[in-house]
């Protein structure tokens, strides 16, 4: 089945700086790559995600790439704030996403 | 109606206990999903439930009975449960056909089995 790898485990940046998460997949099928984020205590909310006829997808201070032949996908948050201080998971599925492959999640943390 | 709801928030039972978690949705999604989160890790799998038939179990314990009364409705039968099942269960529901990937995920009920 598929196997979803993620790094780092947890991120710390200051504000204003970029933060970057990545991940890897060993399914070749996986035509659907999700990022969602979690507050503690909240729902996962997806916030960017991507399908595997396009390379990259941006919206405002978010952005993800995907390398299809590496099988690795990238989120990119540019000018962090504190507000985006949450866990975020990255996911893949070879269903269009019937069934969701999970990251083992990584910590942003943005510091003041 | 952008949401998807749970009942209740929070719930204690002994292991003697049987008890029901409840999800609605109302966006029309004909797929449904049961996960566990255990603290610090991302959401398991449990069941899936695609046009009211389940599709996927994950080779869940018998303890967790999931139950789809209509396209709007998920329940989770609760009976019998351990210690360790404690965890935050999440619903989520998914549109079908093209361009409808995304999963949307209820707040979750945070169980404590004692």
């Amino acid at each position: 089945g598929e196997n979803v790898e993620q790094h780092p485990s947890t991120l710390s940046v200051q504000e204003g700086d970029s933060a970057v998460i990545k991940c890897t997949y060993s399914d070749s099928a996986s035509n659907y790559f999700p990022w969602y984020k979690q507050e503690l205590g909240k729902r996962p909310q997806l916030i960017i995600d991507i399908r595997s006829n396009v390379g990259e997808k941006k919206d405002q201070r978010i952005a993800v790439t995907l390398n299809k032949t590496a099988k690795h996908f990238s989120l990119h948050i540019t000018e962090t704030q504190p507000e985006d201080s949450a866990v975020y998971f990255c996911a893949a599925s070879t269903g269009g996403g019937n069934k969701l492959t999970f990251g083992t999640g990584t910590q942003l943390k943005v510091e003041l | 109606d952008t949401e998807v709801t749970q009942t209740p928030k929070h719930l204690v039972m002994g292991m003697t206990n049987k008890k029901s978690l409840k999800c609605e949705q109302h966006m029309g999604h004909r797929a449904m999903y049961w996960y566990k989160q255990k603290a610090k890790k991302p959401p398991e799998l449990m069941f899936v439930y695609s046009y009211e038939k389940l599709s996927i179990n994950e080779s869940v314990p018998s303890r967790f009975s999931p139950e789809c009364p209509n396209s709007s409705l998920l329940n989770l039968h609760l009976h019998a449960l351990q210690p360790e099942d404690s965890a935050l269960y999440l619903c989520a529901s998914r549109g079908s056909g093209q361009g409808q990937e995304t999963q949307y995920f209820g707040p979750g009920t945070r169980l404590l089995v004692l």
